[in-house]
């Protein structure tokens, strides 16, 4: 079983929709949670993180973790089309910079507008 | 602040060459490190270092070194060119604490042939 798990998509919404992206996880010491959004040809860049369980809002991003159930999701409101990008989601045993992320596989997202 | 910079952007090697792909970073971080990303496989570690002088391997290291002389450089060395390293690397930074995420190069496009 990976360490990690992620649907990589494609996954494709119209404009406006909400969209849920989500990830399981087998490691049941992860306390940060992260999503990263990756433009397509770029690097990835961070998006939001939570710790522990509990959601987390940043404007039209939602992050929700169920540590019970090692299940992590991001959810998009009101998508736009500037959305449409590759997703990852990476959870952390700890915020060091040393620590050894692992990554999810990435969900592929295009916003239809 | 230019953050990460990798060269070069593209590059297409015979197999048995070797190469350098560079990555400098201006923001001071203490950790840097080497993924490349595959479909359906996500990223993985190749090599990271916390610091000057101290390198250690990733997930991936067989065929690749790294070494790190100074805080700002890290370069990934391929000893042998094969097909199998045909890929998208990406080098990352991040300060002692990666609450703020680690900092992506636009990534290297390998090709080996």
């Amino acid at each position: 079983q990976k360490e990690v798990e992620q649907d990589p998509g494609p996954l494709s919404v119209p404009e406006g929709a909400i969209v849920s992206l989500n990830c399981t996880y087998s490691n049941s010491a992860f306390q940060y949670f992260m999503w990263y959004r990756q433009y397509s040809r770029k690097g990835p860049e961070l998006l939001m993180y939570t710790y522990s369980s509990g959601n987390k809002e940043d404007g039209r991003f939602t992050a929700q973790v169920d540590k019970s159930s090692k299940y992590i999701s991001l959810f998009i409101r009101d998508s736009q089309p500037s959305d449409s990008a590759t997703y990852l989601c990476a959870p952390s045993l700890s915020n060091f910079g040393n620590e050894k992320l692992t990554f999810g596989t990435g969900t592929r997202l295009t916003i239809i507008p | 602040n230019a953050g990460v910079t990798q060269t070069p952007k593209f590059q297409v090697l015979k197999t048995g060459q070797s190469m350098t792909l560079q990555c400098a970073q201006d923001m001071n971080h203490e950790y840097m490190s080497w993924y490349r990303q595959d479909p359906g496989m996500g990223l993985r570690l190749i090599h990271y270092s916390v610091g000057a002088g101290i390198t250690d391997q990733g997930e991936v290291p067989n065929g690749y070194n790294v070494s790190r002389s100074t805080t700002e450089d890290f370069p990934l060395r391929l000893l042998s060119a094969a097909p199998s390293q045909t890929s998208v690397y990406f080098c990352a930074s991040s300060p002692r604490t990666a609450l703020y995420g680690y900092t992506f190069g636009s990534g290297t496009r390998l090709t080996v042939v």
